[in-house]
């Protein structure tokens, strides 16, 4: 069973700090890896999909890193500004017969102080 | 635009009654996927549907019920059966294979009163 794992749960920083959030999965036969962000009350906005034949994706100041091999992606977003604060979530995606199977983190809250 | 559209944004269900949550998508996907999101929990999918009139349960189905007669259209009633139903409920989409990933919707909060 995949289990995706997202660390720390919390994160604090000063603005303009650079931020490092990660996700971990047991299973590395994955499709493609998703990372998204959500605001309190809000769904989910997709920030980068990753394939599973690439190792990186950039957006603007997000940058999403993944290995298979070991089972991890990273997400590094430069220079943080206070509204990059939200919750960013990790998703694996598994092809399987029956249908896709897009497993979740449990999510990093991030603040970005003034 | 095109997007997920969930309504309403607010719903609130009096004990032993069945509610109907919307999802429509004008992305032309193929697959539609209802989550349940609970405080301190991960998303848990609750049914999934890869085609028209076609539909799966997911891992927490029990006291849901879906249907699926138009490609756009995937509703989630939630039955008195559900005894836990208050929590955020969310919608999604991808083309088929999840190639170009998944969209999702602003989400349905229910409350039970």
């Amino acid at each position: 069973k995949q289990e995706v794992t997202q660390i720390p749960a919390a994160l604090s920083v000063p603005e303009g700090e650079n931020l490092v959030l990660n996700c971990s999965f047991t299973d590395s036969a994955i499709y493609n890896l998703q990372w998204f962000r959500q605001d309190p009350g809000k769904g989910l906005t997709s920030l980068l999909l990753i394939q599973s034949s690439q190792r990186e994706q950039t957006s603007g100041r997000l940058n999403a890193s993944l290995d298979k091999s070991s089972g991890r992606s990273t997400l590094y977003i430069a220079a943080s500004q206070p509204g990059d604060s939200a919750t960013y979530l990790c998703a694996v995606i598994k092809i399987k017969a029956a249908g896709n199977k897009l497993t979740f983190g449990g999510g990093t809250r991030v603040l970005v102080k003034p | 635009d095109g997007g997920i559209t969930q309504s309403p944004k607010y719903l609130f269900r009096k004990e032993g009654q069945n509610v109907t949550l919307s999802c429509e998508q004008n992305l032309n996907h193929d697959a539609m996927y209802w989550y349940r999101q609970d405080p301190g929990q991960g998303l848990r999918l609750i049914y999934y549907s890869q085609i028209v009139n076609d539909f799966q349960k997911g891992d927490i189905a029990e006291g849901y019920s879906v249907s699926r007669e138009k490609k756009e259209s995937f509703p989630l009633t939630v039955t008195s059966a559900q005894k836990n139903p208050t929590a955020f409920y969310l919608c999604a989409s991808s083309p088929g294979q999840g190639a170009s990933g998944y969209t999702f919707g602003s989400g349905t909060r229910l409350t039970v009163v």
